[in-house]
């Protein structure tokens, strides 16, 4: 059974660009959670999908970001027009269910913006 | 939400024990106490969790307060390879916040 599958694994986009970031769960996995980490800080929850839905997406900000888990498909995560703010690093996790589960990461997406 | 307290930062010599607390004071009844570590450049990774009993696994043990206010990661033999951020995390069992919240975490260091 593949861990969770992360791609790429290092992107770079020019100011202006779009980033696209993808995350295949583990196998039986409905639930997936993105997070984001700014050089030298902690890890911050941006959003919270299962199959077709949006479940909680109240870390994510307003504007030029959006993330979709599509009934068959990666879940994506899309920053529109990126700045030099968005360079970080994207990590994905998925789990079986809610709560008294372990989440799973990927190995993460290290977005640079130059 | 509840929240926890960590040490920032800990030591400690290869081959002997790790015990690295977390403060909870506020904690609900029915919060699940996790545990991830973050190696570095890498995903976070989960260690173990628990509700109210203590709990052991291949990697680790967690102790936990009767009064559950606090609760303590055990590494029995501590090698290099655990040198990592360790993310003491409280997780309610229902409505919206199902999300993992990561605090600042300990930083371990491992002495050789």
């Amino acid at each position: 059974n593949a861990g969770v599958m992360q791609n790429p694994r290092h992107l770079v986009r020019r100011r202006g660009q779009e980033a696209r970031l993808r995350c295949s769960p583990m196998k039986g996995h409905s639930h997936v959670y993105w997070y984001r980490q700014l050089p030298e800080e902690g890890l911050k929850f941006m959003v919270y999908l299962q199959k077709e839905n949006i479940i909680d997406e109240s870390g994510m900000p307003k504007e030029r970001f959006s993330a979709e888990f599509p009934k068959e498909g990666p879940s994506i995560l899309r920053i529109q027009q990126v700045v030099r703010g968005d360079s970080a690093a994207y990590f994905c996790a998925s789990s079986p269910r809610t709560v008294n589960t372990e989440a799973f990461f990927g190995q993460g997406t290290r977005l640079t913006v130059v | 939400d509840a929240k926890t307290t960590q040490p920032n930062s800990m030591e400690s010599n290869e081959e002997e024990p790790v015990h690295l607390p977390c403060n909870h004071s506020t904690i609900s009844g029915t919060d699940y106490i996790h545990w991830y570590r973050q190696l570095p450049s890498q995903g976070p990774e989960y260690v173990i969790h628990g509700l109210t009993s203590n709990v052991n696994n291949r990697m680790a043990s967690l102790a936990i307060a009767e009064d559950r206010k606090s609760s303590t990661l055990i590494l029995h033999r501590a090698t290099l390879r655990d040198a990592a951020v360790y993310y003491c995390i409280l997780r309610p069992p229902s409505g919206s916040a199902r999300q993992l919240t990561f605090g600042s975490g300990t930083q371990l260091t491992v002495l050789p």
